[in-house]
């Protein structure tokens, strides 16, 4: 089976550029969930899909967006970047809401 | 503030000591995981233990659970160079809307 997937692995933007990270979760899962990873703040939550609902979110502006399709792969969308948005973005699915979830290998975007 | 607070944040030891990790939270919880991360990758999950549960092993792994002083505590036994990577707690908290809420991890390092 394959593992969660995402695209692209690294990217470079300047400010005030916009970004697009994507997300394939294992086949069958319907949750998907978004974390941004500094080395200042951890794993910090930013929101979580289901069924092309977002069911929860983080304590993030509204630059950052989410989306999930039907067949439950995700994108997340960076508008307006910041020095500060420079971080490895992970995705992780789950089947269900017992939340044992599995992560994809990060989409780590630097900004300058 | 993050909801798991990892103890120590770094560990250092021996290739066949045990390493103890510790973990503690603020709020009620529906379970706790644990995770590890070589560097720069995705998180793999190690471990769910549920909030009526004590202690829970997976093969050199054992993890406890005291609700009362919400607390957790993760044992690895005759650890190896290969377990060298950062672990994070992670809760999953009572509640509809809930979410994952990791810490900020713990840096083990096994030395040969």
């Amino acid at each position: 089976k394959a593992g969660v997937t995402q695209t692209p692995r690294y990217l470079i933007k300047t400010r005030g550029q916009q970004v697009t990270l994507s997300c394939s979760p294992i086949s069958g899962h319907r949750s998907v969930s978004w974390y941004q990873q500094t080395p200042g703040q951890g794993l910090q939550f930013l929101f979580e899909y289901f069924s092309e609902t977002q069911r929860n979110k983080g304590n993030f502006p509204g630059r950052f967006s989410g989306r999930q399709f039907s067949n439950s792969r995700s994108e997340m969308n960076v508008s307006t970047l910041e020095l500060g948005d420079s971080a490895l973005y992970l995705c992780a699915s789950s089947l269900n809401r017992v939340r044992e979830l599995f992560f994809g290998e990060g989409s780590r975007l630097t900004v300058l | 503030s993050q909801q798991g607070e990892e103890d120590p944040q770094a560990l250092s030891i021996q290739e066949g000591e045990n390493a103890t990790m510790n973990c503690s939270y603020k709020t009620s919880i529906n379970n706790l995981q644990w995770y590890r991360q070589n560097s720069g990758r995705g998180l793999v999950h190690l471990i769910l233990i549920r909030s009526n549960e004590r202690e829970k092993h997976s093969g050199r792994l054992r993890v406890t659970l005291d609700t009362s002083k919400k607390s957790s505590s993760l044992l690895i036994t005759a650890s190896r160079a290969a377990d060298t990577a950062s672990y994070f707690c992670a809760t999953d908290l009572s509640g509809a809307n809930s979410k994952l809420t990791f810490g900020k991890g713990i840096t083990l390092s096994v030395r040969p």
